[in-house]
């Protein structure tokens, strides 16, 4: 059972590249959501799906894009990478409302 | 409306001393209440969670905690902290009772136990 899996684990970026964090998880899980990680702010909220074809702004959704075109995979899209979007990212998964969430490795994503 | 805060960002115990980790929360609607812990470079895992029913809740690797609405807390404790409890910790929160509630994290507390 290979749970919420992210790639890459890390990655180095220039100002301005574009490119897109994968997410997949094998638990058929309808909720999906993607944080980023900051020293001393904990993980706040990019943007979630609660199933197939339907997204939603978390607190934080400037700059970055995502798609959920089926229920096992939910991509992050950075489009134009900037040094502000330095952080390690997580994508979460749950099976519904009432269920905690699952939680990936993490991309650490550097960008300079 | 949601936030956590939890205070103190880093807390230091002696091996078999009280581990006591605070939370505090505000919601507009009853809250489901959640601790998660992290282990150097690997995502996060729940340890224990409330949602409704008994306040008093226990978790994996012997923590629990309380939710105390009068307070608006969910403090976490162990009884007897070991060396493999040094992780950092969060509360997190999400409005209960909803179809998709979105989870809100406090900053954090990294949990240092000394031999």
């Amino acid at each position: 059972n290979a749970g919420v899996t992210q790639t890459p684990k890390f990655q180095v970026l220039k100002t301005g590249q574009s490119m897109t964090l994968q997410c997949a998880q094998d638990m058929n899980h309808e909720y999906m959501s993607w944080y980023r990680q900051d020293p001393g702010m904990g993980l706040r909220l990019i943007h979630y799906s609660v199933g197939a074809g339907i997204t939603d702004q978390g607190e934080v959704p400037n700059g970055y894009n995502v798609s959920r075109s089926t229920t096992e995979d939910f991509p992050l899209r950075l489009l134009s990478a900037a040094p502000s979007q330095t952080s390690v990212y997580f994508c979460a998964s749950s099976l519904d409302s009432n269920q905690p969430q699952h939680f990936g490795d993490g991309t650490r994503l550097s960008i300079l | 409306a949601q936030s956590v805060t939890q205070l103190g960002s880093h807390v230091s115990v002696s091996e078999g001393a009280l581990v006591l980790l605070r939370c505090n929360y505000s919601s507009s609607v009853p809250p489901y209440l959640f601790w998660y812990v992290q282990y150097p470079n690997q995502g996060l895992q729940l340890l224990l969670k409330y949602t409704t029913g008994a306040t008093l809740v226990k978790g994996i690797n012997g923590f629990e905690a309380e939710f105390k609405k009068s307070e608006t807390s969910f403090h976490l404790t162990k009884p007897s902290a070991h060396m493999s409890d040094a992780a950092e910790y969060f509360c997190a929160v999400r409005p209960g009772g909803t179809s998709y509630g979105k989870l809100t994290f406090g900053q954090g507390t990294i949990l240092t136990v000394h031999p």
